[in-house]
């Protein structure tokens, strides 16, 4: 089993729709968790975080967090076609050494 | 001003070469990494250095060897390239107490013939 798993998509919404990312993960000592958005051909830059149970909203991005069922969540609302991207779900793992592991992230297609 | 930059930012070689990739950064930080992102996007942490001494080693073949000649700078050395070291080589930097916000650079794009 993956320690970060996520479908790689890819997953289209028309442009206004609410797109909804999905992750699961394998280790539960994890604490922290982040989602990374990563346009073609470029770098990965962070988005979101979250730490506790429940949702974190920040502009039109929510990120929900279920440690009991060991799955985070990002929900972009009013998409736009620059939303377009692949995302990438992380988590810093539980040895001292608080290396992020990531998933191997969901591409999005946002239709104008 | 760049925050973290890469040179080369494309690699093409031929198998069983030797090839290095540098990374500096001007964010003051005193954590540096290096990711491989493989063909299906996979982003995995090969090593990380925190005011140049090695933190993360992962399983790495020893062909791969870092160099962080200052916290402002990461190498990395690959020795006898094969064709599966193919992928874009991400160096990354933050500080240790925020290690989740990791600043990346834009990649070194590695082609093995």
């Amino acid at each position: 089993q993956k320690e970060v798993e996520q479908n790689s998509g890819p997953l289209s919404v028309p442009e206004g729709a609410i797109a909804s990312l999905n992750c699961t993960y394998s280790d539960r000592g994890s604490q922290s968790f982040f989602w990374y958005r990563q346009y073609s051909g470029k770098s990965p830059e962070l988005i979101m975080s979250i730490y506790s149970n429940g949702d974190k909203e920040d502009g039109r991005f929510t990120a929900q967090l279920n440690k009991a069922s060991q799955y985070v969540s990002l929900l972009i609302r009013d998409s736009q076609p620059s939303d377009s991207a692949t995302y990438l779900c992380a988590l810093r793992g539980s040895s001292n050494t608080g290396k992020l592991i990531f998933g191997q992230g969901t591409t999005l297609q946002v239709k104008p | 001003d760049t925050a973290v930059s890469q040179t080369p930012k494309y690699l093409v070689t031929q198998m069983g070469n030797d090839k290095s990739i540098k990374c500096e950064q001007n964010l003051g930080h005193d954590t540096m990494y290096w990711y491989k992102q493989d063909s299906k996007k996979f982003l995995k942490i090969m090593f990380s250095y925190n005011n140049k001494e090695l933190i993360i080693n992962e399983t790495v073949p020893n062909r791969f060897s870092p160099k962080s000649p200052d916290k402002a700078h990461l190498n990395l050395h690959i020795n006898s390239l094969e064709l599966g070291d193919s992928a874009v080589y991400f160096c990354a930097s933050s500080q240790f107490r925020v290690r989740e916000t990791q600043y990346f650079g834009p990649g070194t794009r590695l082609l093995v013939l």
